[in-house]
């Protein structure tokens, strides 16, 4: 079955940039995610790239999909202690199916 | 526009009683799911309606669990008998047809959850 898998924990120095890694099984996945949940809030998507792409860039954010290796990561550059949540990678079959997440990875940012 | 909403935010209940959660969704999207947050077991998914067609119930952990979407609109997730293992964060999603105008087709907006715990 599909399987998306994250490391649980990161923890950086407000300034530094972060990298938080995702890999996934299913090779049709067409469309992968990064969502970000604060404490005590719901989800919001931070970015997602399509299965054709190496690289998306947004700002501070860098996505790179290396579809081969079924290995998605998102550099943060600059991390902010308002960055600090945790972050689910996700990916779907299609823009418009259920999305199949990791299990989140706590990023935590000290000053 | 308003985003998301389920009520109520938080629900607290015995074992064995039954529970209703409720979303609102986006207005003038189609699509809507329920997924369900819980220790251990990170995002899964529930239940996918989108528009008319029949629902995606491929996600729903037991025959407990059902959810229906009255008018295209409003979702109620009715959990039956809960147990103590139903205790989680229910989240609740909703995302556009192509085409409407300033929003993103490949994003699922989320409600800030329901948070059920069962005694």
């Amino acid at each position: 079955g599909e399987d998306v898998e994250q490391s649980l924990f990161l923890s950086v120095r407000e300034g530094d940039s972060s990298v938080i890694n995702c890999t996934y099984t299913d090779s049709s996945s067409t469309y992968l995610y990064w969502y970000k949940q604060e404490p005590g809030a719901g989800l919001q998507l931070l970015t997602y790239i399509f299965s054709n792409m190496d690289m998306k860039q947004d700002q501070r954010l860098t996505v790179l999909l290396n579809k081969k290796d079924k290995h998605l990561s998102l550099r943060i550059a600059d991390t902010q202690t308002g960055d600090s949540a945790i972050y689910f990678c996700a990916e779907s079959m299609t823009g418009y199916s259920t999305l199949t997440f990791g299990k989140g990875t706590m990023l935590l940012v000290s000053p | 526009g308003a985003g998301v909403s389920q009520s109520p935010s938080n629900k607290v209940t015995e074992k064995g009683k039954d529970v209703e959660l409720r979303c609102d969704p986006i207005s003038g999207h189609t699509a809507l799911y329920w997924y369900r947050q819980s220790l251990g077991q990170g995002l899964e998914f529930l239940i996918y309606f989108q528009g008319n067609s029949a629902p995606d119930k491929s996600g729903l952990p037991s025959d407990r669990f059902s959810a229906e979407r009255t008018g295209g609109s409003v979702s109620t997730l009715t959990i039956q008998r809960t147990q103590q293992e139903d205790s989680a964060v229910y989240l609740c999603a909703s995302s556009s047809p192509p085409g409407l105008a300033g929003v993103s087709s490949y994003e699922q907006y989320f409600g800030p959850g329901t948070r059920l715990t069962v005694t």
